[in-house]
């Protein structure tokens, strides 16, 4: 989706916070924000889902702008495993997802 | 729980050929959507269907078309195949339409048109 735009790539060492943005300048109100990992030869995973407030879930934070335009997705301890391709969505049915571009987390020990 | 099972996992086809690839989705889901991952356009929406309707349908040729069962089960249908639908196909299961909860995707299938 063109109008959801990512870095690339991110570097972190290991233990330590990601903050992961995004921009979605044209997103409408009824939106919602969803933030997916895929793992090479895997189908992306889930990660976290939001609409206007800030959410938190046992893998991650989700912070939204107050005018909605961007978003950051908060790891709060990298590990290893938490390598991957994120790619952050917009979704306006629930079932139609638009992909960012992704950016491709290298944790380094 | 079973998960999103797609089939088969691998496939090569030559072009002119059609193809069809099938998605179960999981137990009690029923919105099933399809997706494209290619490495130059990356991640994108070609259909989703719930109760055996198409709902929603992105920006693919008419070549690409789908369905879906009473089970809930889904496949889709590529005709006339060309070089440039070698790609990922996933598909993602969920409980409802509309209901932005999440989505569950199937490893893919790996299209390889020569």
């Amino acid at each position: 989706d063109a109008k959801t735009t990512q870095p690339n790539s991110m570097e972190s060492n290991e233990e330590e916070p990601v903050h992961l943005p995004c921009n979605h300048s044209t997103i409408s109100g009824t939106d919602y924000i969803h933030w997916y990992r895929q793992l090479p030869s895997q189908g992306p995973e889930y990660v976290i889902h939001g609409l206007t407030s800030n959410v938190n879930n046992r893998m991650a934070s989700l912070a939204i702008a107050e005018d909605r335009k961007s978003s950051t997705l908060i790891l709060h301890r990298a590990t290893l495993r938490d390598a991957a391709v994120y790619y952050c969505i917009r979704s306006n049915t629930g079932n139609q997802f638009y992909f960012g571009t992704g950016t491709s987390l290298t944790v380094i020990p | 729980k079973a998960g999103v099972t797609q089939t088969p996992r691998y496939l090569i086809k030559t072009r002119g050929q059609q193809v069809t690839l099938s998605c179960s989705p999981i137990s009690g889901h029923r919105s099933v959507s399809w997706y494209q991952q290619t490495p130059g356009q990356g991640l994108q929406f070609l259909f989703e269907y719930f109760s055996e309707t198409q709902r929603n349908k992105g920006n693919f040729p008419g070549r690409f078309s789908g369905r879906q069962f009473s089970n809930s089960r889904s496949e889709m249908n590529v005709s006339t195949l060309e070089l440039g639908d070698s790609a990922l196909y996933l598909c993602a299961s969920s409980p409802g339409h509309g209901m932005n909860t999440e989505a569950f995707f199937g490893q893919g299938t790996r299209l390889t048109v020569v």
